[in-house]
């Protein structure tokens, strides 16, 4: 399994954009990266994911590195409702058991 | 969307009691679910993987005797905690795909404390 290094927490103030990066180094040519976060007390929430190309969503954007080895999650306009752990997962082709880094622990300060 | 159901949502039981917890693909057929473990302020630990129709296949460390998955149909995985101990109070959560390198829809878990 791919490795995955995130910060351990950022901030942000309500309605500003938020860039959350991802290391994913040693990911393969196959994986998709995939991106979850988990509310408090909830399991977690799918939020985007891609191949090579940038993607967007109606939750987010997801800004790919040409190599491949680190991508963004762009929440284009932060609310409360975003304080949440985000999660980067390359995922392969062989199968999808999904394993979780230790994430990301988003902040919203209004 | 795809929907993932999880019962029960919370349950409190007795040291000793077996506990059981449902989950439910609602729109779609999984022939694979999997099973997580939380712990307060930590990751989601991946206990097993369910697989419908034969064994489930447990992650290093997980006892399979004591937590046992049964995945019968397309749409139902269960989870059961025998004879469930203090350090089994746990967040315990399953997901599941339609197909591979798609995204894994979650349940809402089942927060298990014994008492």
């Amino acid at each position: 399994d791919a490795k995955t290094t995130q910060p351990n927490s950022m901030e942000s103030n309500e309605e500003e954009p938020v860039h959350l990066p991802c290391n994913h180094s040693t990911i393969s040519g196959t994986d998709y990266i995939h991106w979850y976060r988990q509310l408090p007390s909830q399991g977690p929430e799918y939020v985007i994911h891609g191949l090579t190309s940038n993607v967007n969503n109606r939750m987010a954007s997801l800004a790919i590195a040409e190599d491949r080895k680190s991508s963004t999650l762009i929440l284009h306009r932060a609310t409360l409702r975003d304080a949440a752990v985000y999660y980067c997962i390359p995922l392969g082709t062989g199968g999808f058991k999904t394993i979780f880094g230790a994430g990301t622990r988003l902040f919203v300060k209004a | 969307g795809a929907v993932v159901s999880q019962h029960p949502s919370w349950v409190i039981c007795k040291s000793g009691t077996s506990v059981k917890i449902e989950c439910r693909s609602l729109d779609f057929q999984a022939t694979t679910m999997f099973w997580y473990r939380q712990f307060p302020k930590q990751s989601l630990m991946l206990m097993a993987t369910s697989n419908e129709g034969s064994k489930a296949t447990y992650e290093q460390g997980v006892e399979k005797d004591k937590f046992l998955i049964n995945h019968a149909s397309l749409t139902l995985s269960t989870l059961t905690v025998t004879s469930a101990h203090p350090e089994d109070s746990s967040f315990y959560i399953c997901s599941a795909s339609g197909e591979s390198n798609q995204p894994q829809h979650f349940g809402d878990g089942t927060r298990l404390s014994i008492l």
